[in-house]
């Protein structure tokens, strides 16, 4: 069935390092391609998404690109702070006519040593 | 303000005592969903609504039941709570029109006993 992995499960940096981590979707009509910051105790939220016919999408210091032959796509913040540290999840969806349905990785959990 | 809101926030319970989890949305988004959260899983879905009286069945939905009957609310219901269904459970909504950002409920830490 349809899949996302999702590496590292942990990674550790210090502060003013970049980060990157990783996924891989199994479903080649996946369309839709966002990244989830969960804090401790909080709530998923959306810090960036990019789409199928796009390759790579950047907003300050958090970047993602998609390599659609490889189904692989990919989260790289620079300049990591303190405030950066979360659980951060991939997803990939097949768009509306497919039901709408996120499928999420695992999570990585992010820490950013000062 | 725009949120979608879960209550409870915290609930633990004895095997078997039904329960709802309510969740209500104020964006008047047509798709509403429900995940549970276990470490090293991610989030998998349970069960989503793309209108009102249309549900479908997740990757999870066994043990689980919900209704659409409004718009803005997707109640979750276990009719019968099990202890591996001690979960951290998520409700979400998305406006239909598109790929777009899904807006989580604040969480509902459920422990059943």
């Amino acid at each position: 069935g349809e899949n996302v992995e999702q590496h590292p499960s942990t990674l550790s940096v210090q502060e003013g390092d970049s980060a990157v981590i990783k996924c891989t979707y199994s479903d080649s009509a996946s369309n839709y391609f966002p990244w989830y910051k969960q804090e401790l105790g909080k709530r998923p939220q959306l810090i960036i998404d990019i789409r199928s016919n796009v390759g790579e999408k950047k907003d300050q210091r958090i970047a993602v690109t998609l390599n659609k032959t490889a189904k692989h796509f990919s989260l790289h913040i620079t300049e990591t702070q303190p405030e950066d540290s979360a659980v951060y999840f991939c997803a990939a969806s097949k768009g509306w006519n497919q039901g709408g349905k996120l499928i999420f990785g695992q999570g990585t959990e992010l820490s950013v040593k000062p | 303000e725009a949120q979608v809101t879960q209550n409870p926030r915290y609930l633990i319970t004895v095997t078997g005592k039904k329960l709802t989890v309510t969740c209500s949305q104020n964006m008047n988004h047509e798709y509403m969903s429900w995940y549970r959260q276990d470490p090293g899983l991610g989030l998998r879905q349970i069960y989503y609504s793309m209108n009102v009286e249309v549900t479908d069945k997740g990757d999870v939905p066994e043990g689980y039941k919900v209704s659409r009957k409004e718009k803005r609310n997707f109640p979750l219901i276990l009719e019968s709570p099990s202890p591996n269904q001690t979960s951290l459970y998520f409700c979400a909504s998305t406006p239909f029109r598109g790929n777009t950002e899904a807006f989580f409920g604040q969480g509902t830490r459920l422990t059943v006993v």
